[in-house]
């Protein structure tokens, strides 16, 4: 069974400075790997995936996270926050193979301050 | 395209109730899951449906079950509602394939379910 580990439960950063919300997976098997970020009182909105290929993803408002199977990580770094990314981010493992079961991290709550 | 939805928002139940929530994916979409969220355990998969199968069942008990439409639209209900089942309940819906792979999913707002 496949695990996921989110060390920080809350992150605060000043607005523009850059961040790095980790995590680090355990699986038997090859996985592919997903950051959702959850605003208050909403549903989880998909922030990028690796699936195959590149193992630098990036998002279209400025994030990223590398796939390091040797350490399995895969950590979401900003090189710039803004207030508006105020939110949880719950990092989610899936196992090739096994259809849509995401297993997800405990999340990190992001708090941007001016 | 439509996102997905959920309905209803918000339940108000008293244990030993019972109750049916229901999820219309993104059109096009085939596979449906389920998560339950509550700050205590966190995200869990429930169950996942695929051309109204079952295909992937998370560890809950027998009271947490669903099914899924013809036109993939899928409903979970709970039956004997204990306070524990206090939680946001999350949709999501995945254009997957005929073969088991992943593919993303896309989550619905969920239904946030109060047992009193």
């Amino acid at each position: 069974a496949q695990s996921v580990t989110q060390l920080d439960s809350q992150v605060p950063v000043f607005e523009e400075a850059p961040v790095e919300l980790r995590c680090n997976y355990s699986s038997s098997v090859s996985v592919y790997l997903f950051w959702y970020v959850q605003y208050p009182n909403q549903g989880l909105q998909l922030l990028l995936k690796y699936l195959s290929g590149s193992t630098l993803v990036e998002s279209i408002n400025g994030f990223e996270a590398e796939f390091n199977k040797s350490q399995t990580s895969f950590h979401l770094r900003k090189p710039s926050v803004h207030i508006s990314d105020t939110a949880e981010y719950f990092c989610a493992v899936s196992e090739t193979g096994g259809g849509n079961k995401l297993t997800f991290g405990t999340g990190t709550q992001l708090k941007v301050e001016l | 395209k439509a996102g997905v939805t959920q309905t209803p928002r918000y339940l108000i139940k008293t244990r030993g109730q019972q109750v049916t929530l229901s999820c219309s994916p993104i059109s096009g979409h085939r596979s449906v899951s389920w998560y339950q969220q509550t700050p205590g355990q966190g995200l869990q998969f429930l169950f996942e449906y695929f051309s109204e199968t079952q295909r992937n069942k998370g560890n809950f008990p027998g009271r947490f079950s669903g099914r899924q439409f013809s036109n993939s639209r899928s409903e979970m209900n709970v039956s004997t509602l204990e306070l524990g089942d206090s939680a946001l309940y999350l949709c999501a819906s995945s254009p997957q394939g005929s073969t088991f792979t992943t593919y993303e999913q896309y989550f619905g707002p969920g239904t946030r379910l109060t047992v009193t």
